[in-house]
């Protein structure tokens, strides 16, 4: 079964909006990351951020981990069109073995 | 340079025939996979592979077998192909132990 699972499932703004997508997941975990892919493509990473840490910002990316929670979030301010893509969190579920959600499809209207 | 590449990009065949799926890494990376993505976009994680030797076998059929010739190969074989296993298949790399993942572009396989 999947460990992660991203909320929503799709989500569609107005170019220059921000976009908020939600990660849970089941156990505890050393590491958490977020990943892009577009349409036809390979998954690209995006950020990592450790069980120890709350917060961490790329760019125009902001993550968030509560393991008190199991959650994570990213933010992704001031979309552009090239922000359209699929973005999933993945959690290291044991040694050499990353466990993927099914994705937030992202739609970023002109 | 392509980090990590995979081919054939796409892939087209008749059940019950057998079939290869090539990749390629130039990062220098220890550890190589193998993961499945399927048409609800759930990637899976099939294999993964370190320094030549197989780590995880995520209870795959063993009509799928995975052969790594050297650090910088994996490839992909698949026997009597069904329906479903239509799909796309990523190779991907990664340097240290769940760290940073890179992924191939990606091979579409669909079994008619």
């Amino acid at each position: 079964s999947q460990q992660g699972e991203e909320d929503p499932q799709a989500l569609s703004i107005q170019e220059g909006e921000n976009a908020t997508m939600n990660c849970s997941y089941k156990t505890s975990i050393n590491n958490l990351q977020w990943y892009r892919q577009n349409s036809g493509r390979g998954l690209v990473h995006l950020i990592l951020i450790r069980s120890n840490e709350r917060e961490k910002h790329s760019g125009r990316l902001r993550v968030t981990l509560d393991t008190s929670k199991k959650s994570s979030s990213l933010l992704i301010t001031a979309s552009r069109a090239a922000d359209t893509a699929s973005y999933f969190c993945a959690t290291d579920i044991s040694d050499y073995k990353l466990s993927f959600g099914a994705g937030t499809t992202v739609t970023v209207r002109a | 340079d392509t980090a990590v590449s995979q081919t054939p990009k796409y892939l087209v065949t008749q059940m019950g025939n057998d079939k290869s799926i090539k990749c390629e890494q130039n990062l220098g990376h220890d550890t190589m996979y193998w993961y499945k993505q399927d048409s609800k976009k759930f990637l899976k994680i099939m294999f993964s592979y370190n320094n030549k030797e197989l780590i995880i076998n995520e209870t795959v059929p063993n009509r799928f077998s995975p052969k790594s010739p050297d650090k910088a190969h994996l490839n992909l074989h698949i026997n009597s192909l069904e329906l479903g296993d239509s799909a796309v298949y990523f190779c991907a790399t990664g340097g240290r132990m769940n760290n940073e993942q890179f992924f191939g572009p990606g091979t579409r396989l669909t079994v008619l």
